[in-house]
């Protein structure tokens, strides 16, 4: 089963729409989780990373993410995107309990149009 | 600071093939990932290494075989490469548990 569920797999907005992709995990206990970012043909980077403290995380380029644990859940937003931020999602997780392993998501594909 | 390269960046291979890929990291990082890239499937896990010298099996290990001789070089290979493998494989290093990780520019393989 997939232990990192991505729900958009593709979303489609206007340029100044906030946005929203969801993440959530199956993993109990500690977690560092984080969001990355790929644009077309590059490499993935990271968009932003929560490790423990303030449950909301800021990133680069105007991105946030919210994690709620009650709710397993590790939500990206972003209030007005740009059509540069035309990109693939992945979120992702590295649990305690799954040992060394880096789990991603399936990806969002996000596309802006100006 | 060159960061996480990968070799080589394309290939095609014919069925049965044979071909190592080469990921060096310069971060003097502990852990270091094999992944493949797939049309809606996101990354998978190929295999790990938490250090020199180790390494284990991820979400989909069957068909490679990797080995970490040194710190920072983690190569993949491809023993009998089938059709199935055609895919786009990404490298990644981490500090260690937890951290962030830094990727590769992917080695985009075809195999007919």
């Amino acid at each position: 089963a997939q232990s990192v569920s991505q729900h958009n797999h593709h979303v489609i907005l206007s340029e100044a729409a906030s946005l929203e992709l969801g993440c959530n995990y199956s993993y109990g206990g500690t977690v560092n989780l984080f969001w990355y970012v790929q644009y077309p043909g590059q490499h993935l980077q990271l968009l932003l990373k929560y490790f423990s403290g303030d449950p909301l995380v800021k990133g680069i380029k105007g991105f946030e993410a919210e994690f709620i644990k009650s709710k397993f859940s590790f939500n990206l937003r972003k209030p007005s995107v740009q059509w540069s931020d035309t990109a693939e999602y992945f979120c992702a997780v590295n649990a305690r309990e799954t040992g060394n392993q880096f789990y991603f998501g399936t990806g969002t594909s996000l596309t802006v149009i100006p | 600071n060159a960061g996480v390269t990968q070799t080589p960046k394309f290939r095609v291979l014919k069925t049965g093939q044979s071909m190592t890929l080469l990921c060096a990291q310069d971060m003097n990082h502990e852990y270091m990932y094999w992944y493949r890239q797939d049309p809606g499937m996101g990354l998978r896990l190929i295999h790990y290494s938490v250090g020199e010298g180790t390494t284990a099996k991820g979400e989909v290990p069957d068909g490679y075989n990797v080995s970490r001789l040194k710190k920072q070089n983690f190569l993949l290979g491809l023993e009998s490469a089938a059709p199935s493998q055609t895919s786009v494989y990404f490298c990644a290093s981490t500090r260690t548990w937890g951290t962030e990780a830094f990727f590769g520019q992917g080695t985009r393989l075809t195999v007919v």
